[in-house]
């Protein structure tokens, strides 16, 4: 069964504006972790934003927010006054459990187009 | 300099052909990671590493292998490359946050495009 489903293959979105990238998981773990990445056409993997599933408070990080929702099992990513530097590949990702290595799962990933 | 370093960035060779690829890190983080990139399926596990002393594998180990030289270094190997092993290779590093050990973060290097034709 896909842990980390990300509906979304393509998005276009004008610059300045919000956007929200889907994400849902599934997990029979009462402890987890969900990531998002972003991957621009250069290609290396930037780390953007965490939330762990004890979390009281949705996690912000500049202009990314994660709007976490336990009982959905959703972690959508938003981006508020979208760049044109925000074109890229996003991934959403999910750790099972708090111990051991960093064994994260990643969704197919949304590509993201910003217009002008 | 790039913390996390992979070598080659571009590699084309043939089925059955042998071929390594290389990490090595400079951040001093214990732990290491190669994963592979598919179109359309995201970033998966092939090996992960604690320490220069306990190797294991991940999702998708088979084909693989891998050498943990030293802290620093990380290679992966395939023996006898076949042509579905065509992607896009990441290591990755981290290293546990004391207090919130779910924080963990992966901090890759810039990858390495293998085709097998």
């Amino acid at each position: 069964a896909q842990k980390i489903t990300q509906t979304q293959p393509g998005m276009f979105v004008q610059e300045k504006e919000a956007v929200t990238l889907d994400c849902t998981y599934d997990t029979s773990d009462q402890s987890y972790g969900l990531f998002w990445y972003k991957q621009p056409s250069s290609g290396e993997m930037i780390f953007l934003i965490y939330q762990g599933s004890y979390d009281e408070q949705n996690a912000t990080e500049g202009r990314y927010s994660l709007n976490f929702q336990k009982a959905r099992k959703s972690a959508n990513l938003v981006i508020s006054a979208s760049q044109l530097g925000d074109s890229a590949m996003y991934f959403c990702a999910m750790r099972e459990g708090y111990q051991g290595a960093q064994k994260l799962v990643f969704g197919q990933g949304t590509r993201l187009t910003i217009n002008p | 300099d790039a913390d996390v370093t992979q070598t080659p960035r571009n590699r084309i060779t043939k089925t059955g052909k042998r071929i390594m690829l290389e990490c090595s890190q400079t951040k001093g983080h214990d732990r290491m990671y190669w994963y592979r990139q598919d179109p359309g399926l995201g970033l998966r596990l092939i090996y992960y590493s604690f320490d220069v002393k306990d190797i294991n594998k991940g999702e998708i180990s088979d084909g693989y292998s891998v050498s943990r030289q030293a802290q620093a270094k990380f290679s992966l190997s395939l023996e006898s490359a076949i042509p579905n092993q065509t992607a896009l290779y990441f290591c990755a590093t981290s290293e546990p946050q004391a207090g919130t050990p779910a924080r963990e973060k992966l901090f890759f290097g810039s990858g390495t495009q293998l085709s097998v034709l």
